[in-house]
């Protein structure tokens, strides 16, 4: 079964501004990691925030942790054409290796 | 280069007609596993290893046959695919603790 959904399922947004993202999940993590996929190429890694950490950057991106909530949020700032895709949240279970995925985020980044 | 490796790329077939995905990485991880991807279900897990000749089911096994016979190789069988099999699959691999997974491009798999 899944264990992360994204909201929203889509979103639009204009270049240059930000892009916020929101994961659930429901069952305890080791961490929780973000993915993104470009028209149905393979997924690439962009961050992993482990479930004593709150908050995480790389970059332009900004990961926040909240275990209490079992949420975690993904903001893209100063958002590029490039940006466009779709944004995958993925968790890695306490009692296992299994990395379970969401039916992730479009995001569409209008020039 | 750190790499997973999927082939074939794209794939039409009959039902019925057996086939094989084959997935190799380079990175001497431990754990691989299978993914399919379906429009508005994100990806769901077929199978995965977490080391040689030790394999379990995902989330959707039913169809689907796999092997680690060696580390760096893990095939993907249907032995009698379906049309309801037509979908995108991704294998991807990584390490144990805390790591991040390596995805191969994707095959996307047409059953007629």
């Amino acid at each position: 079964s899944q264990q992360g959904e994204e909201d929203p399922q889509a979103l639009s947004i204009q270049e240059g501004e930000n892009a916020t993202m929101n994961c659930s999940y429901k069952t305890s993590i080791n961490n929780l990691q973000w993915y993104r996929q470009n028209s149905g190429r393979g997924l690439v890694h962009l961050i992993l925030i482990r479930s004593n950490e709150r908050e995480k950057h790389s970059g332009r991106l900004r990961v926040t942790l909240d275990t209490s909530k079992k949420s975690s949020s993904l903001l893209i700032t100063a958002s590029r054409a490039a940006d466009t895709a779709s944004y995958f949240c993925a968790t890695d279970g306490s009692n296992d290796y299994k990395l379970s995925f969401g039916a992730g985020t479009t995001v569409t980044v209008r020039a | 280069e750190a790499q997973v490796t999927q082939n074939p790329r794209y794939l039409i077939t009959v039902t019925g007609k057996k086939l094989t995905v084959t997935c190799s990485q380079n990175m001497n991880h431990e754990y691989m596993s299978w993914y399919r991807q379906d429009p508005g279900l994100g990806l769901r897990q077929i199978y995965y290893s977490m080391n040689v000749e030790v394999t379990d089911k995902g989330d959707v096994p039913e169809g689907y046959k796999v092997s680690r016979k060696e580390k760096r190789n893990f095939p993907l069988i249907l032995e009698s695919p379906s049309p309801n099999q037509t979908s995108l699959y991704f294998c991807a691999s990584r390490g144990l603790l805390n790591t991040e997974a390596f995805f191969g491009q994707g095959t996307r798999l047409t059953v007629v």
